[in-house]
Protein backbone atom coordinates (compact mmCIF):
# COMPACT_ATOMS: atom_id res chain seq x y z
CA UNK A 1 0.00 0.00 0.00
CA UNK A 2 0.95 3.54 -0.47
CA UNK A 3 3.03 4.82 2.40
CA UNK A 4 2.81 8.61 3.85
CA UNK A 5 5.20 10.19 5.63
CA UNK A 6 4.61 13.39 7.72
CA UNK A 7 7.19 15.95 9.04
CA UNK A 8 8.00 17.00 11.09
CA UNK A 9 6.37 15.15 13.86
CA UNK A 10 6.27 17.82 16.49
CA UNK A 11 6.18 21.36 16.11
CA UNK A 12 6.27 23.88 18.83
CA UNK A 13 5.57 27.48 18.44
CA UNK A 14 4.95 31.03 19.95
CA UNK A 15 1.47 32.63 19.38
CA UNK A 16 2.08 34.58 15.81
CA UNK A 17 4.87 32.24 14.29
CA UNK A 18 4.52 30.86 10.85
CA UNK A 19 5.06 27.13 10.08
CA UNK A 20 5.30 24.50 7.26
CA UNK A 21 3.70 20.70 7.75
CA UNK A 22 5.35 18.41 4.92
CA UNK A 23 3.53 14.97 3.65
CA UNK A 24 5.44 13.01 1.09
CA UNK A 25 3.61 10.53 -0.55
CA UNK A 26 4.92 6.92 -1.59
CA UNK A 27 2.94 6.80 -4.59
CA UNK A 28 0.90 8.95 -6.88
CA UNK A 29 -2.30 9.50 -4.64
CA UNK A 30 -6.16 10.95 -5.08
CA UNK A 31 -8.07 13.16 -2.61
CA UNK A 32 -5.73 14.37 -1.29
CA UNK A 33 -6.76 15.88 2.10
CA UNK A 34 -5.37 17.85 4.87
CA UNK A 35 -7.41 17.44 8.48
CA UNK A 36 -7.19 19.30 11.89
CA UNK A 37 -7.77 16.99 14.74
CA UNK A 38 -8.31 19.19 17.88
CA UNK A 39 -7.63 18.01 21.38
CA UNK A 40 -10.82 17.48 21.65
CA UNK A 41 -10.46 14.20 19.45
CA UNK A 42 -12.90 16.11 16.41
CA UNK A 43 -11.15 15.75 12.81
CA UNK A 44 -12.06 18.87 11.11
CA UNK A 45 -11.05 18.67 7.48
CA UNK A 46 -9.04 21.75 5.70
CA UNK A 47 -8.36 21.16 2.71
CA UNK A 48 -9.31 19.08 -0.25
CA UNK A 49 -6.27 19.44 -2.58
CA UNK A 50 -4.96 16.89 -4.99
CA UNK A 51 -2.98 19.18 -7.20
CA UNK A 52 -2.66 22.89 -7.38
CA UNK A 53 -2.64 26.11 -4.08
CA UNK A 54 -5.73 26.59 -2.09
CA UNK A 55 -5.81 29.48 0.76
CA UNK A 56 -8.41 29.51 3.40
CA UNK A 57 -7.85 32.93 5.80
CA UNK A 58 -4.23 32.01 7.83
CA UNK A 59 -4.06 28.33 6.00
CA UNK A 60 -2.75 27.75 2.53
CA UNK A 61 -1.92 24.72 0.67
CA UNK A 62 -0.17 23.11 -1.58
CA UNK A 63 0.28 19.84 -3.56
CA UNK A 64 2.64 19.14 -6.41
CA UNK A 65 1.09 15.62 -7.42
CA UNK A 66 4.18 15.11 -9.95
CA UNK A 67 6.35 15.08 -7.02
CA UNK A 68 3.97 13.79 -4.49
CA UNK A 69 3.81 16.17 -1.79
CA UNK A 70 1.97 18.21 -0.19
CA UNK A 71 2.36 21.19 2.09
CA UNK A 72 0.44 22.77 4.48
CA UNK A 73 1.43 26.61 5.60
CA UNK A 74 -0.03 28.31 8.73
CA UNK A 75 0.36 31.86 9.18
CA UNK A 76 0.34 34.11 12.15
CA UNK A 77 -0.57 30.78 14.77
CA UNK A 78 -3.04 31.01 17.49
CA UNK A 79 -3.60 28.81 20.47
CA UNK A 80 -6.60 27.57 19.01
CA UNK A 81 -4.17 25.95 15.77
CA UNK A 82 -2.76 23.05 18.49
CA UNK A 83 -4.07 19.72 17.86
CA UNK A 84 -2.33 17.08 15.13
CA UNK A 85 -2.58 17.59 11.55
CA UNK A 86 -2.82 14.35 9.38
CA UNK A 87 -2.56 13.99 5.16
CA UNK A 88 -4.20 11.91 4.01
CA UNK A 89 -4.59 10.08 0.22
CA UNK A 90 -6.32 7.48 -1.59
CA UNK A 91 -4.62 4.77 -3.87
CA UNK A 92 -6.89 2.13 -5.35
CA UNK A 93 -9.71 3.45 -3.23
CA UNK A 94 -8.15 2.91 0.16
CA UNK A 95 -7.61 5.89 2.22
CA UNK A 96 -4.27 6.09 4.00
CA UNK A 97 -3.29 8.48 6.85
CA UNK A 98 0.04 9.97 8.21
CA UNK A 99 1.02 9.76 11.22
CA UNK A 100 0.48 13.51 11.86
CA UNK A 101 2.41 16.77 12.96
CA UNK A 102 1.71 17.24 16.63
CA UNK A 103 1.56 21.45 17.19
CA UNK A 104 1.13 23.00 20.31
CA UNK A 105 1.02 26.87 20.12
CA UNK A 106 2.17 28.76 23.43
CA UNK A 107 0.97 32.08 24.05
CA UNK B 1 -20.71 20.65 12.89
CA UNK B 2 -19.76 18.11 9.98
CA UNK B 3 -22.79 17.01 9.45
CA UNK B 4 -22.36 13.32 10.44
CA UNK B 5 -23.50 12.08 13.60
CA UNK B 6 -22.23 8.62 15.03
CA UNK B 7 -23.58 6.77 18.23
CA UNK B 8 -22.62 6.50 21.24
CA UNK B 9 -20.52 8.93 22.04
CA UNK B 10 -18.69 6.38 24.92
CA UNK B 11 -19.10 2.52 25.55
CA UNK B 12 -17.66 0.69 28.04
CA UNK B 13 -17.44 -2.66 27.94
CA UNK B 14 -16.16 -6.27 28.72
CA UNK B 15 -13.34 -8.23 26.66
CA UNK B 16 -15.58 -11.05 24.83
CA UNK B 17 -18.69 -8.81 24.76
CA UNK B 18 -20.14 -7.23 20.97
CA UNK B 19 -21.59 -3.89 20.54
CA UNK B 20 -22.49 -1.91 17.32
CA UNK B 21 -21.24 1.47 16.42
CA UNK B 22 -24.21 3.50 14.04
CA UNK B 23 -23.10 5.89 11.53
CA UNK B 24 -25.22 8.59 10.16
CA UNK B 25 -23.78 10.25 7.02
CA UNK B 26 -24.61 14.23 5.81
CA UNK B 27 -27.47 14.25 3.96
CA UNK B 28 -27.27 13.78 0.09
CA UNK B 29 -23.91 11.60 0.96
CA UNK B 30 -23.41 8.01 -0.53
CA UNK B 31 -20.03 7.43 0.68
CA UNK B 32 -19.32 5.75 4.38
CA UNK B 33 -16.06 5.36 5.67
CA UNK B 34 -14.91 3.55 9.12
CA UNK B 35 -11.77 4.28 10.70
CA UNK B 36 -9.99 3.35 14.06
CA UNK B 37 -7.75 5.22 16.14
CA UNK B 38 -5.36 4.05 18.49
CA UNK B 39 -2.17 5.92 20.10
CA UNK B 40 0.35 2.81 18.61
CA UNK B 41 -1.53 2.24 15.07
CA UNK B 42 -2.69 6.05 14.05
CA UNK B 43 -5.61 6.29 11.93
CA UNK B 44 -6.46 3.00 10.25
CA UNK B 45 -8.99 2.81 7.53
CA UNK B 46 -11.42 -0.33 8.24
CA UNK B 47 -14.06 -0.41 5.57
CA UNK B 48 -15.78 1.95 3.14
CA UNK B 49 -19.36 0.87 1.74
CA UNK B 50 -20.69 3.21 -1.50
CA UNK B 51 -24.74 3.44 -2.12
CA UNK B 52 -25.06 0.12 0.20
CA UNK B 53 -22.14 -1.68 -1.70
CA UNK B 54 -18.56 -2.33 -0.16
CA UNK B 55 -16.36 -0.68 -2.24
CA UNK B 56 -12.89 -0.78 -0.11
CA UNK B 57 -11.68 -2.55 2.97
CA UNK B 58 -8.64 -1.87 4.83
CA UNK B 59 -7.02 -3.31 7.97
CA UNK B 60 -10.71 -4.74 9.40
CA UNK B 61 -10.45 -7.29 11.27
CA UNK B 62 -12.54 -10.90 10.57
CA UNK B 63 -14.31 -10.50 14.40
CA UNK B 64 -15.71 -6.75 12.73
CA UNK B 65 -18.33 -6.19 10.23
CA UNK B 66 -20.05 -3.42 8.60
CA UNK B 67 -22.69 -2.32 6.65
CA UNK B 68 -24.71 0.20 4.75
CA UNK B 69 -28.38 0.54 5.05
CA UNK B 70 -30.59 1.55 2.52
CA UNK B 71 -31.71 4.48 3.93
CA UNK B 72 -27.27 5.22 3.84
CA UNK B 73 -27.05 4.85 7.68
CA UNK B 74 -24.07 2.60 8.49
CA UNK B 75 -23.60 0.44 11.53
CA UNK B 76 -20.03 -1.24 12.57
CA UNK B 77 -20.47 -4.27 14.22
CA UNK B 78 -17.28 -5.53 16.36
CA UNK B 79 -17.39 -8.81 18.21
CA UNK B 80 -15.16 -11.23 20.51
CA UNK B 81 -14.00 -7.73 21.45
CA UNK B 82 -10.17 -7.71 23.05
CA UNK B 83 -8.69 -5.07 24.90
CA UNK B 84 -6.50 -4.10 21.82
CA UNK B 85 -9.71 -3.03 20.52
CA UNK B 86 -10.02 -0.16 22.47
CA UNK B 87 -10.12 3.13 20.33
CA UNK B 88 -11.47 5.71 18.84
CA UNK B 89 -13.97 4.87 15.99
CA UNK B 90 -14.62 6.78 13.65
CA UNK B 91 -17.17 7.18 10.44
CA UNK B 92 -16.60 9.54 7.36
CA UNK B 93 -19.02 10.31 4.53
CA UNK B 94 -18.35 11.89 1.13
CA UNK B 95 -20.96 12.65 -1.72
CA UNK B 96 -21.08 12.06 -5.11
CA UNK B 97 -20.13 15.37 -6.24
CA UNK B 98 -16.78 15.41 -4.48
CA UNK B 99 -14.44 13.03 -2.55
CA UNK B 100 -14.13 14.85 0.46
CA UNK B 101 -14.42 13.29 3.73
CA UNK B 102 -16.18 14.62 6.77
CA UNK B 103 -15.62 13.13 9.95
CA UNK B 104 -18.17 12.35 12.53
CA UNK B 105 -17.32 12.55 16.15
CA UNK B 106 -16.08 9.30 16.80
CA UNK B 107 -17.43 7.02 19.78
CA UNK B 108 -14.79 6.01 21.80
CA UNK B 109 -14.90 2.34 23.04
CA UNK B 110 -13.15 1.20 25.90
CA UNK B 111 -12.32 -2.93 26.34
CA UNK B 112 -12.08 -3.83 30.21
Amino acid sequence: GIQVEQSPPDLILQEGANSTLRCNFSDSVNNLQWFHQNPWGQLINLFYIPSGTKQNGRLSATTVATERYSLLYISSSQTTDSGVYFCAGEGSYIPTFGRGTSLIVHP
Amino acid sequence: DSGVTQTPKHLITATGQRVTLRCSPRSGDLSVYWYQQSLDQGLQFLIQYYNGEERAKGNILERFSAQQFPDLHSELNLSSLELGDSALYFCASSGKQTDTQYFGPGTRLTVL
